[in-house]
């Protein structure tokens, strides 16, 4: 079965430091995989996905994921952080062909100190 | 454009209460699904749908039922409302296509006394 693994459940960074989140799946094939952030109060906002190719993808506000088969990974990361990326991020797969169930890691919420 | 549409946003029942959660799209997305956030477990499917007249139950369906007879519409009902249905609830919507992101509300507030 699929599975979504974020190992850490809060992360606090300094502003200015670099960031990096760590997602894990389990999958049999290349999987279809998203990173979300959400602000308190919101719904979830695509940061960014990977479906094939260029396994370095960029996202918005200056996010990037760097997808690794060997280490069935997908890890966020920003170089410098700033207070308004406090927020929780969610990893997230999609589904095997036919089933659209798709399925969200339980989320790191990130806390960032001025 | 407004996109999801979740009504309302905050909601108290007692135990036992029905209700219905409203959820409308207007960017014409055949899949539309609901889920329930809760503290340490993330986002947890409970129903979806591939278009109008299907629906499919996801991780958690227990207790909640769907009905999709617009494009636009996907309502989920809590026919009998309990204490371990408090929650904050997400609507999503997108194309029809297992790489496409979902567009989500801003999601509803439940508190089931």
């Amino acid at each position: 079965a699929q599975s979504v693994t974020q190992p850490d459940i809060h992360i606090t960074v300094s502003e200015g430091a670099s960031l990096e989140l760590r997602c894990n799946y389990s999958y049999g094939a290349t999987p279809y995989l998203f990173w979300y952030v959400q602000s308190p109060g919101q719904g979830l906002q695509l940061l960014l996905k990977y479906f094939s190719g260029d396994t370095l993808v960029q996202g918005i506000k200056g996010f990037e994921a760097e997808f690794k088969r060997s280490q069935s990974s997908f890890n966020l990361r920003k170089p410098s952080v700033h207070w308004s990326d406090a927020a929780e991020y969610f990893c997230a797969v999609a589904p095997t062909s036919g089933t659209y169930k798709y399925i969200f890691g339980t989320g790191t919420r990130l806390k960032v100190l001025a | 454009n407004a996109g999801v549409t979740q009504t309302p946003k905050f909601q108290v029942l007692k135990t036992g209460q029905s209700m219905t959660l409203q959820c409308a799209q207007d960017m014409n997305h055949e899949y539309m699904s609901w889920y329930r956030q809760d503290p340490g477990m993330g986002l947890r499917l409970i129903h979806y749908s591939v278009g109008a007249g299907i629906t499919d139950q996801g991780e958690v369906p227990n207790g909640y039922n769907v009905s999709r007879s617009t494009t636009e519409d996907f309502p989920l009902r809590l026919l009998s409302a309990a204490p371990s249905q408090t929650s904050v609830y997400f609507c999503a919507s997108s194309p029809l296509a297992v790489n496409q992101p979902q567009h989500f509300g801003d999601g509803t507030r439940l508190s089931i006394l």
